[in-house]
């Protein structure tokens, strides 16, 4: 089975600033891959940034990029120059990367944008 | 195509009624999942379909609960009798897996919010 754990319920950062959310994750599969989603007030779901574990290099996607670290089980995602518009709630998710490929979702953390 | 859409975007239902819901997911993709978020938590797994065939169920779909995608196009869900606790928002979301290709990203529909009163 697999659980995703999110430690912060809410967060905040002033605007050009940097944030680092943090994610952590339990699973027996050797392979599987990690996941961000935003979700804005708007509730549709939009994928940030995804990490295939076998890979050792950390995943970057513009001002988006994850720290992945395999063997403490941790996937923290950092925000550089944040923008009003990344204000959202932010979703850690895993899944196998055989079969349904099913997301396990984190409880999600709530990031403030103060201008 | 203009992505995952679900219709209605907004029920509110008597306790005991019985409510459906549909899902169009990306026209080429042959993997859909229906997922349940309670108000403050995460997305939780439902059911998946692979064109039309039903291949995995959580434990949370009771036997109020049933899903069917006909033709493996569109998708609907139905909630039979239901209950306060059904009160959720319902997201759809839709994937590609065919062959050696396998897209990992799953798209969402903005969901369908039930309220039961």
């Amino acid at each position: 089975a697999q659980t995703v754990t999110q430690s912060q319920p809410e967060m905040s950062v002033q605007e050009a600033e940097t944030v680092t959310l943090s994610c952590t994750y339990d699973t027996s599969e050797s392979d599987y891959y990690l996941f961000w989603y935003k979700q804005p007030p708007s509730r549709q779901m939009i994928l940030v940034i995804r990490q295939e574990a076998y890979k050792q290099q950390n995943a970057t996607e513009n001002r988006f990029s994850v720290n992945f670290q395999k063997a403490a089980k941790s996937f923290s995602l950092k925000i550089s120059d944040s923008q009003l518009g990344d204000a959202a709630m932010y979703f850690c998710a895993s899944s196998k990367i055989q079969g349904a490929q099913k997301l396990v979702f984190g409880q999600g953390t709530r990031l403030t944008i103060n201008p | 195509d203009t992505g995952v859409s679900q219709d209605p975007r907004h029920k509110i239902t008597k306790r005991g009624q019985n409510v459906t819901f549909r899902c169009d997911p990306i026209s080429e993709h042959n993997r859909l999942y229906w997922y349940r978020q309670t108000l403050g938590q995460g997305p939780e797994f439902l059911t998946y379909f692979q064109n039309e065939a039903q291949l995995e169920k959580s434990r949370l779909l009771s036997d109020r609960f049933s899903a069917e995608r006909p033709k493996g196009s569109f998708s609907t869900l139905e909630i039979q009798r239901t209950e306060q606790g059904d009160s959720a928002m319902y997201l759809c979301a839709s994937s590609l897996a065919r062959g050696a290709i396998v897209n990992t990203e799953a798209f969402f529909g903005q969901g369908t919010r039930l309220t039961v009163v």
